[in-house]
């Protein structure tokens, strides 16, 4: 199985422009995640959702939308991305939100902006 | 706040054995987990503890004490694959992963 993909591989993006970050799990996974990752900062939490249907806003939510339509997918939309947005996105899942549930990470997403 | 400390960096030599820390205060405890993650990769899962005491598993043992909001994750008879960054993660209240910055350990011939 492959597990967590995501898309694109990385990406150059004008500031200002929007752009979606994809994510698929086939894992049947209830709890997926989206994380910034920096150098020097541990993973900080953009958004999750526990459950098809419902999304939650973590830790540094702002200029980052997400939905969640169905069990698989869990998309990140930039709407106007500005520099410090420059990272790079892993996207991870957990079979569901309670004690030692391990999370799953795709290979993520480098993006630039400038 | 919540805070999660483990050192920036450390070197240690093939076939030796390294021991790295990781201090915690967050709001709630459900467990601490460490996390491998190669350069350029993601992470990947090595261990989990919610009870005190030592977890082994092949080459890597974690180590848990909550009273004292400390971890330690140690890896014996290294080998040159093992250089990776090592991340703590505490479960939090909300089953919320807080994440520290990661050790990244050097391993020299």
């Amino acid at each position: 199985t492959a597990g967590i993909t995501q898309a694109p591989t990385s990406q150059i993006l004008a500031a200002g422009r929007s752009m979606t970050l994809r994510c698929t799990q086939d894992m049947r996974h209830n709890a997926m995640y989206w994380y910034r990752q920096d150098l020097g900062l541990g993973l900080r939490l953009i958004h999750y959702s526990n459950t098809a249907g419902t999304t939650g806003k973590g830790e540094v939510p702002d200029g980052y939308s997400v939905s969640r339509a169905n069990t698989d997918d869990f998309p990140l939309t930039l709407a106007s991305a500005v520099p410090s947005q420059t990272s790079v996105y892993f996207c991870a899942s957990s079979d569901s939100v309670s004690e030692g549930n391990e999370q799953f990470f795709g290979p993520g997403t480098r993006l630039t902006v400038l | 706040g919540q805070n999660i400390d483990q050192p920036t960096e450390m070197t240690a030599t093939e076939g030796a054995i390294v021991q790295i820390n990781c201090t915690y205060q967050t709001s709630g405890f459900n467990g601490l987990f460490w996390y491998q993650q190669h350069a350029g990769e993601a992470p990947t899962f090595l261990s989990y503890n919610v009870l005190d005491g030592l977890e082994e598993k092949g080459r890597f043992s974690s180590f848990l004490s909550r009273s004292k909001g400390y971890s330690y994750l140690l890896l014996k008879e290294l080998q040159m694959k093992d250089s990776a960054s090592y991340l703590c993660a505490v479960s939090d209240s909300n089953y919320q992963l807080i994440w520290g910055a990661g050790t990244k350990l050097i391993i020299k011939p």
